[in-house]
């Protein structure tokens, strides 16, 4: 089956730092999609990819789908305690399941 | 807001005892989803439906059962509770023209003694 990779599993940075997480998929997908929980909450979608090569952006926030629609990452630049969460990528292939990878989790030190 | 619930929010078993977690939802989407979510395992799906009475099997179904007898409620059974089930569910729903994209409810903590 379809199986969804993330790393790093932990990352500290100092506040102000920049932060990347990295997804990559066993197998083409249709979208790739990230997600955010906070310590004690429920995930929220954040965005989703579509198209090969795609890169979006949200504030701070840059999200890139690869070529090969198999790989993504999530970076995000200066980290702010607010960004303080665990990052979760999901694969779509078409149909109405996600794969979820493992998540990153990011502490941030003021 | 996806209008989603969850109940209980928390919850606390004895080993062997069944448990129903129930999801509602206020929009009538087709699709809901049940997650296990554990630390070192990600968001697991348990099982899924895609109308009422259509339900299917997800990566982590074994010990679980659901039902769906209407559009605005998922519920999750445990027919006999083990301690490796203490887990947080989060059930989902994917909104009708959103293919794929998931909006999820606080989630219920379970805890199995």
């Amino acid at each position: 089956g379809q199986q969804v990779m993330q790393i790093p599993q932990y990352q500290h940075v100092q506040e102000g730092e920049d932060f990347t997480t990295y997804c990559n998929s066993s197998t083409t997908l249709s979208n790739i999609q990230w997600y955010k929980q906070r310590p004690g909450g429920h995930p929220v979608f954040l965005i989703q990819l579509v198209k090969s090569g795609e890169v979006k952006k949200q504030k701070r926030l840059t999200f890139q789908f690869g070529e090969a629609k198999k790989n993504s990452s999530l970076h995000i630049t200066a980290t702010q305690t607010t960004d303080v969460g665990t990052y979760f990528c999901a694969g779509g292939a078409g149909s109405y399941q996600l794969t979820f990878g493992k998540g990153t989790k990011l502490s941030v030190i003021p | 807001d996806a209008g989603i619930t969850q109940s209980p929010r928390h919850k606390v078993t004895e080993t062997g005892t069944p448990v129903t977690l129930r999801c509602h939802q206020t929009e009538n989407h087709r699709y809901m989803y049940w997650y296990r979510q554990d630390p070192g395992h990600g968001l697991r799906l348990i099982h899924y439906s895609y109308g009422v009475k259509d339900t299917d099997k997800g990566e982590v179904s074994d010990g679980y059962s659901v039902s769906r007898s209407k559009t605005e409620d998922f519920l999750l059974t445990l027919e006999s509770a083990t301690s490796s089930q203490t887990s947080v569910y989060f059930c989902a729903i994917s909104r009708t023209g959103e293919k794929e994209t998931q909006y999820f409810g606080p989630g219920t903590r379970l805890l199995v003694l």
